[in-house]
């Protein structure tokens, strides 16, 4: 399965709701997360199974989404979310998306 | 506090060998699969290996196999990654990651490891 992220890099501003998409070429039946990598960092998982909220992550950071299409959102945008965000599907193999770059505005 | 600990990475000429360790504490290692995921110099994330809690299964993606080789020792709580045959498309960072207590998904990563593979 290829994922497709878009936009490949999103401005926006502090405080704006931002989201981002990820298209699969087939159906992932919700088995998708999202991860976050701050630069020079180790990817962190945000969202698990479409709509899960992995524990400790901020509730301005949700998923949703079915068949192939998924998004993340982030519903009011703030300084330390400037990152690379991946989507990743596990329904057929495993395989991440190109990622969308996140930057302030 | 789970912590995963690459090490072993640098450079190495092409056709020759590495061996990538991941130190593991904070969690119980032998209850969890763990995997090798690489991300090329500014490309996206690719998943390379994955073994399972007690080393009986192992998983390769097409382009490593035969040529890399996943393993544990649980005693020790650490995973390796034996890479031979290099070619200049296996430079990249490796991640060690932690898949989730009985789901496909990756919840723990390390920080990585370079390794660049050039003459």
């Amino acid at each position: 399965i290829q994922l497709t992220q878009s936009p490949s890099l999103l401005s926006a501003s502090v405080g704006d709701r931002v989201t981002l998409s990820c298209k699969g070429s087939q159906n992932i039946n919700n088995y998708l997360a999202w991860y976050q990598q701050k630069l020079g960092e180790a990817p962190k998982l945000l969202i698990y199974n479409t709509n899960s909220l992995q524990t400790g992550i901020p509730s301005r950071f949700s998923g949703s989404g079915s068949g192939t299409d998924y998004t993340l959102t982030i519903s009011s945008l703030q300084p330390e979310d400037v990152a690379t965000y991946f989507c990743y599907q596990y329904n057929n193999g495993n395989t991440f998306g190109a990622g969308t770059k996140l930057e302030l505005k | 506090e789970v912590q995963l600990v690459e090490s072993g990475g640098g450079l190495v000429q092409p056709g020759r060998s590495m061996k990538l360790s991941c130190a593991a504490s904070g969690f119980t290692f032998n209850n969890y699969d763990m995997a090798w995921v690489c991300q090329a110099p500014k490309k996206g994330l690719e998943w390379v290996a994955t073994i399972s809690y007690d080393g009986s299964s192992t998983y390769y993606r097409d382009s490593v196999k035969g040529r890399f080789t996943i393993s544990r020792d649980n005693a020790k709580s650490t995973l390796y990654l034996q890479m031979d045959s290099l070619r200049s498309e296996d430079t990249a960072t490796y991640y060690c990651a932690r898949r989730a207590y009985y789901a496909p998904y990756f919840d723990y990563w390390g920080q990585g490891v370079m390794v660049t593979v050039s003459s």
